[in-house]
């Protein structure tokens, strides 16, 4: 069993809607990463968060460290969120690396 | 500034070639890293070096060497390729000298390698 499991693992939506896509990982950590990975393959972060919420743009990322679990929003979304979106997480232990997830494929459609 | 470049953007190779994946940024960060991705499975951390002269192992460390003789560039060796480094290379850095999963962070656009 992977350490960091995303879902859905695809996500096809309408623009404009609301877009939540999941982080859970079985490890104890200290923060957690989001990651975007543009269609053409460049990858940037997005978020670094260790407990509560944090908000860029239509983004807001979640994370509770209790239940192990981190959420990503996009609100009013449009076909240019279209991407791959990575949960990483740093461990409390090896703190050196990141864990990754598998990502979740996004596409919006107009 | 460039940020972090990467060196091919393709390449195919014979099993049992050797080549030099190259990596430079130009942000003065101290960390810089090398992660394979392959279909299907996460980010996975090959090497890490966290200042000239240091380097350590990651996760998936076996059939690549690294070197960090300047701050700049952390070039990436395959010794002899096998078609099980059939994979996307990305570099990244981060700031600060600290741990990269402290700061931000900059990955490179990839290497899609193919070895055949």
């Amino acid at each position: 069993k992977n350490e960091v499991e995303q879902s859905p693992q695809n996500l096809t939506a309408q623009e404009g809607e609301f877009i939540t896509i999941n982080c859970s990982y079985s490890v104890g950590i200290s923060a957690l990463h989001w990651l975007q990975q543009h269609p053409g393959g460049g990858i940037v972060s997005l978020f670094m968060l260790s407990s509560g919420k944090k908000k860029h743009g239509r983004l807001i990322a979640t994370i509770n460290i209790q239940e192990k679990h981190s959420s990503l929003h996009i609100t009013a979304s449009h076909p240019r969120d279209s991407a791959v979106y990575i949960c990483a997480v740093r461990l409390d232990q090896g703190a050196q690396k990141l864990v990754f997830g598998q990502g979740t494929r996004l596409t919006i459609n107009p | 500034n460039a940020g972090v470049t990467q060196t091919p953007k393709f390449q195919v190779l014979k099993t049992g070639q050797s080549m030099t994946l190259q990596c430079a940024q130009d942000m003065n960060h101290e960390y810089m890293s090398w992660y394979r991705q392959d279909p299907g499975m996460g980010l996975r951390l090959i090497h890490y070096s966290v200042g000239a002269g240091i380097t350590d192992q990651g996760e998936v460390p076996n059939g690549y060497n690294v070197s960090r003789s300047t701050t700049e560039d952390f070039p990436l060796r395959l010794l002899s390729a096998a078609p099980s480094q059939t994979s996307v290379y990305f570099c990244a850095s981060s700031p600060h000298g600290g741990l990269p999963s402290y700061n931000e962070q900059f990955f490179g656009p990839g290497t899609r390698l193919t070895v055949l």
